[in-house]
């Protein structure tokens, strides 16, 4: 079975500064990892992704992530956040590339 | 990048009637497609797959009576709350994988309130 656990529930941050936002997975086969961001009302946007390759994924909006195989993480940074950046965030991950597995979100809210 | 549509955007109806929720795949064909329900402040939660030509697979705990999910065409699924109820107010997200950019797409979503 897989699971995607994201630890941080809500994170505040200073307009500027830099973020990271934690997700932890469970697999025991491999995995494709996704982060997503839903504005509020709205659908989900596709940040990043990874399937295979590099370990640091670069995505839209100045967004990154690392896999990490041997502590099964997919943490997103930020290097200075801005206040359109405030929304949520979804981590998930797909063994067939069908079906996705999301984690509980990650509500970033910037502080002017 | 591909497109994946929801009408409508949002709908208000009263206790005990149906509402039906279309999700297109604008510029690709989609064998599967997935209908998720997002409470507040919560994660999407998968509720069924949908496959063309073929009776939808719903998750555990989620009444196929009470969500009616038709795929009749390679770009169309369709998801029909039937008696609606208040509990049923959420916000329903569908995707669609396509295979040509093997990535899965998500619809903008559809809020509906039952009064």
């Amino acid at each position: 079975a897989q699971s995607v656990t994201q630890l941080d529930s809500q994170v505040p941050v200073f307009e500027e500064a830099p973020v990271e936002l934690r997700c932890n997975y469970s697999s025991s086969v491999s995995v494709y990892l996704f982060w997503y961001v839903q504005y509020p009302n709205q659908g989900l946007q596709l940040l990043l992704k990874y399937l295979s390759g590099s370990t640091l994924v670069k995505g839209i909006n100045g967004f990154e992530a690392e896999f990490n195989k041997s502590q099964t993480s997919f943490h997103l940074r930020k290097p200075s956040v801005h206040i359109s950046d405030t929304a949520e965030y979804f981590c998930a991950l797909t063994v067939t590339g069908n079906q996705f597995y999301f984690g509980t979100g990650t509500s970033l809210t910037v502080i002017p | 990048g591909a497109v994946v549509s929801q009408h409508p955007s949002r709908v208000i109806c009263k206790s005990g009637t149906s509402v039906k929720i279309e999700c297109r795949s604008l510029d690709f064909q989609a064998t599967t497609m997935f209908w998720y329900r997002q409470f507040p402040k919560q994660s999407l939660m998968l509720m069924a797959t949908s496959n063309e030509g073929s009776k939808a697979t719903y998750e555990q705990g989620v009444e196929k009576d009470k969500f009616l999910i038709n795929h009749a065409s390679l770009t169309l699924s369709t998801l029909t709350v039937t008696s609606a109820h208040p509990e049923d107010s959420s916000f329903y997200i569908c995707s669609a994988f396509s295979g040509g950019a093997n990535e899965q797409f998500f619809g903008p979503g559809t809020r509906l309130t039952v009064l």
